[in-house]
């Protein structure tokens, strides 16, 4: 069965410094893995994506990501956060059979200054 | 370009009743899924419709369904509403079926009194 883990519930970080999210799934084929990022009350941005080809994929916003079929991974990285980049973040897989996504249960980020 | 845009954006039922929410998908997006977002569950896929037809459908009870209009537009419906069902709705439109990026709306607020 498909599914996501995002083991960290909450991280603090101070503004200027370096950031990695985590995210493990589990998935039968070939996964389609997707990163969004919700602020409150609004809906979720697409950050990236990966589909195949280069393990390491560029986002918007300055995030990047790498997969790591080996390790059933597809974390989140960051080189120097800002503080607007207090969201909460969510790692997902899509099914291939269809606009179908299995989310990760979150990660919240607060920055300090 | 305009997003995906819900109606309404909040929304409070009493127990019992039924409501119905509504969905604009991008323009020229056919598909058209929706996810509900608990703080307990996090983001749980309803069901995902395409050109119409229902393509997949998650674990929901009966009282949760859905229809997609001939022009993407499409609606859900919860009957006899219950105090669980308080939540943030959410709807996603994609370009085709099969794994791609989604994009997501910024939600309907349902609370259930």
């Amino acid at each position: 069965a498909q599914s996501v883990t995002q083991p960290d519930i909450h991280i603090t970080v101070s503004e200027g410094a370096s950031l990695e999210l985590r995210c493990n799934y589990s998935y039968g084929a070939t996964p389609y893995l997707f990163w969004y990022v919700q602020s409150p009350g609004q809906g979720l941005q697409l950050l990236l994506k990966y589909f195949s080809g280069d393990t390491l994929v560029q986002g918007i916003k300055g995030f990047e990501a790498e997969f790591k079929r080996s390790q059933s991974s597809f974390n989140l990285r960051k080189p120097s956060v800002h503080w607007s980049d207090a969201a909460e973040y969510f790692c997902a897989v899509g099914a291939d059979t269809g606009n179908q996504f299995y989310f990760g249960t979150g990660t919240s980020l607060t920055v300090i200054p | 370009k305009a997003g995906v845009t819900q109606t309404p954006r909040y929304l409070i039922k009493t127990r019992g009743q039924q409501v119905t929410l509504s969905c604009s998908p991008i323009s020229g997006h056919r598909s058209v899924s929706w996810y509900q977002q608990t703080p307990g569950q996090g983001l749980q896929f309803l069901f995902e419709y395409f050109s119409e037809t229902q393509r997949n459908k998650g674990n929901f009870p009966g009282r949760f369904s859905g229809r997609q209009f001939s022009n993407s537009r499409s609606e859900m419906n919860v009957s006899t509403l219950e105090l669980g069902d308080s939540a943030l709705y959410l709807c996603a439109s994609s370009t085709q079926t099969g794994a791609t990026e989604a994009f997501f709306g910024q939600g309907t607020r349902l609370t259930v009194v």
